[in-house]
């Protein structure tokens, strides 16, 4: 049983190129995220989809956007990259109702130079 | 405005002995709390969680103590292993809220 699957697990861009990364969870969880975690700062929400069809900015959506393609996949893209960008983003799911337990895939680690 | 604080970065304690890691709230519609466990090159694994109408949840080594006039919980290791070692986030989110809030985390240190 995969989870949260995200891919590439790292990547290098330079500043101004453009890139996308990928989630897809097998658990049939409606609501998925996507956070960046910086040292210092703990997990910052950037954007979530809580159904299939919605999506709605977090605590930090500036210079990103996302595509909830369907019900297992949640695409977060960086349309021209900058070096504040430089992190580490976690992608999760959970289940639309009930406790408010997010399973959290194992990270893309971005580096913009 | 930091919503979820975690005031200590990081914990040195002895196998053995009881690790606390503490967690305050500022906001007051915050019901549901839970404690998520970090390795490095990992995501985030749930551990352990607390609602509003409750005070204690134990599981395991593992308790989790909320005082809800203080917005205030922590989370008890007893006894630590060295496998504890690890950064520890506390979250929270509102009744029927599909978001978390985090503090900035604790790193753990157990020593052998």
């Amino acid at each position: 049983n995969a989870g949260v699957t995200q891919t590439p697990k790292f990547q290098v861009l330079k500043t101004g190129q453009s890139m996308t990364l990928q989630c897809a969870q097998d658990m049939n969880h409606n609501s998925m995220y996507w956070y960046r975690q910086d040292p210092g700062m703990g997990l910052r929400l950037i954007y979530y989809s809580a159904s299939e069809g919605t999506t709605d900015k977090g605590e930090v959506p500036n210079g990103y956007n996302v595509s909830r393609l369907n019900k297992r996949e949640f695409s977060l893209r960086l349309e021209s990259a900058a070096p504040s960008q430089t992190s580490v983003y976690f992608c999760a799911s959970k289940m639309g109702r009930g406790r408010n337990i997010q399973y959290f895939g194992a990270g893309t680690r971005l580096s913009v130079l | 405005d930091q919503q979820v604080k975690q005031n200590s970065p990081s914990l040195s304690v002895q196998e053995g002995r009881i690790s606390i890691l503490n967690c305050d709230y500022t906001n007051s519609m915050f019901d549901y709390f839970l404690w998520y466990k970090k390795y490095p090159a990992e995501g985030p694994t749930f551990l352990i969680s607390i609602s509003s109408i409750k005070d204690k949840n134990e599981d395991g080594r593992f308790t989790v103590f909320l005082n809800k006039s203080a917005k205030h919980l922590s989370l008890h290791i007893v006894p630590s292993q060295p496998g504890d070692s690890a950064v520890y986030f506390c979250a929270a989110s509102d009744m029927g809220g599909s978001r978390l809030t985090f503090g900035e985390g604790t790193q753990l240190t157990v020593n052998p």
